[in-house]
């Protein structure tokens, strides 16, 4: 089977750094993404690692290590329009589905 | 543009009456998508395609029916055999291929309420 945790709500202040952690375990991987998603909107693509290590672009970042089933997203330089949640997905290699945690809720107060 | 349209944007249901959810892309994407998204809740995986005439139930498949019958489309019916329903409904598509990170485009989704 497949599990994906990620903490229910985090806040931060504009300008700040703020790690949101993924941990899943699956049958089988075949990458891992992060998704954006404003309240009532359709979640917008961030990210991918399929590889072990950092991938940057711009304030974002998102690091992968396969042998511990982690992940992280990284964002830089906060800015209010970064309140939203932040969804982690693996996609599993057998069946090809695109699995998704349950978010992580992002608060950015001034 | 290419994208993804879903609709309608917003539908109202009685209890018993059966409801179909359009999605139409042209992105020539061979692989789409339901999801559904209750309030706080991250997104759970109906059916899916990969392949015109091909598709494998998710993980709540149950009370709902799809079908492939086109490349640009795949419309969902919510049947009066889904006990809870009202849920916001998200439909995806993505190129599949070799070398590709094949994330999921998503449409903008269709909020459905059972009166």
């Amino acid at each position: 089977g497949q599990n994906i945790d990620q903490p229910t709500e985090m806040t931060a202040t504009e300008g700040a750094i703020v790690q949101i952690n993924c941990t899943y375990q699956t049958s089988g991987f075949n990458g891992l993404f992060w998704y954006q998603q404003h309240a009532g909107e359709a979640p917008t693509f961030l990210s991918y690692n399929v590889l072990d290590g950092l991938e940057e672009k711009g304030r974002f970042s998102s690091f992968l290590s396969r042998s511990k089933g982690y992940s992280y997203l990284l964002l830089k330089e906060l800015q209010m329009k970064d309140s939203a949640s932040y969804l982690c997905a693996v996609r599993e290699k057998i069946t090809d589905k695109l699995i998704f945690g349950t978010g992580t809720r992002l608060q950015v107060f001034p | 543009d290419g994208g993804i349209t879903q609709s309608p944007k917003y539908l109202f249901r009685k209890e018993g009456q059966n409801v179909t959810l359009s999605c139409e892309q042209n992105l020539n994407h061979d692989a789409m998508y339901w999801y559904r998204q209750d309030p706080g809740q991250g997104l759970r995986l109906i059916y899916y395609s990969q392949i015109v005439n091909d598709f494998q139930k998710g993980d709540i498949a149950e009370g709902y029916s799809v079908s492939r019958e086109k490349k640009e489309s795949f419309p969902l019916t919510v049947t009066s055999a889904q006990k809870n329903p009202t849920a916001f409904y998200l439909c995806a598509s993505r190129k599949t291929g070799f070398g590709d990170a094949g994330e999921l485009f998503f449409g903008e989704g269709s909020r459905l309420t059972v009166l």
